[in-house]
């Protein structure tokens, strides 16, 4: 089973709904779970990270946590197409930042 | 904000060559992080230290080796570059707050290309 694993898409959404990118991991001893957006050519940037079971919001996104589960999820609403990305899981395990393959996402104008 | 810079945005070498990758951090990080990323493989963990003069094989550490002499600086050394290494090589830096990682911000990347 890989660590971490995503959909690798390409998921594509209309302008304005919501996206939905889920995520689920195998360590269950996993503490901090992140987010991260990459776009083509460039490095992944920080979305959100989330430490406790339940929602987190920031603004358009919600990054949500199931650790009985394993899964995390990050909901963006309100669908831009500069949302248009690679979206990355990243979970710390053992000292380390583990991360999924990533989820394509495009919005459709 | 963090900043966290990696030496060379694009660098050319020969097959056989000793190449040095450098990163360096100014938000006092006790981790620091190398990954390679490629097509369909996602980012793969290198080798991550979490003080100085301290080192640990992350998934793929063959045919690399890191150097870490200051808490900022971390340093990727591939000892003969290979064709195979030709890839995408991204930094990271992360604080430790009860010895779990808080999140890590990238540098932005190093494209190597080995001919």
């Amino acid at each position: 089973q890989k660590e971490v694993e995503q959909n690798s898409g390409p998921l594509s959404v209309p302008e304005g709904a919501i996206a939905s990118l889920n995520c689920t991991y195998s360590d269950r001893v996993s503490q901090s779970f992140f987010w991260y957006r990459q776009y083509s050519g460039k490095s992944p940037e920080l979305i959100m990270s989330i430490y406790s079971n339940g929602d987190k919001e920031d603004g358009r996104f919600t990054a949500q946590l199931n650790k009985a589960s394993q899964y995390v999820s990050l909901l963006i609403r309100d669908s831009q197409p500069s949302d248009s990305a690679t979206y990355l899981c990243a979970v710390n395990r053992d000292d380390k930042i583990i991360f999924g393959k990533g989820t394509r996402l495009h919005i459709l104008p | 904000d963090v900043k966290v810079t990696q030496s060379s945005r694009y660098l050319v070498k020969r097959t056989g060559e000793k190449v040095f990758l450098e990163c360096v951090q100014d938000m006092d990080h006790e981790n620091m992080f190398w990954y390679r990323q490629d097509p369909g493989l996602g980012l793969r963990l290198i080798y991550f230290s979490y003080d100085v003069k301290m080192k640990e094989k992350g998934d793929i550490p063959e045919g690399y080796s890191v150097s870490r002499e200051k808490k900022e600086r971390f340093s990727l050394i591939l000892e003969s570059a290979s064709t195979n290494q030709t890839s995408m090589y991204l930094c990271a830096s992360s604080s430790l707050v009860d010895r779990v990682n808080t999140e890590a911000f990238f540098g932005q990347g190093t494209r190597l290309t080995v001919v």
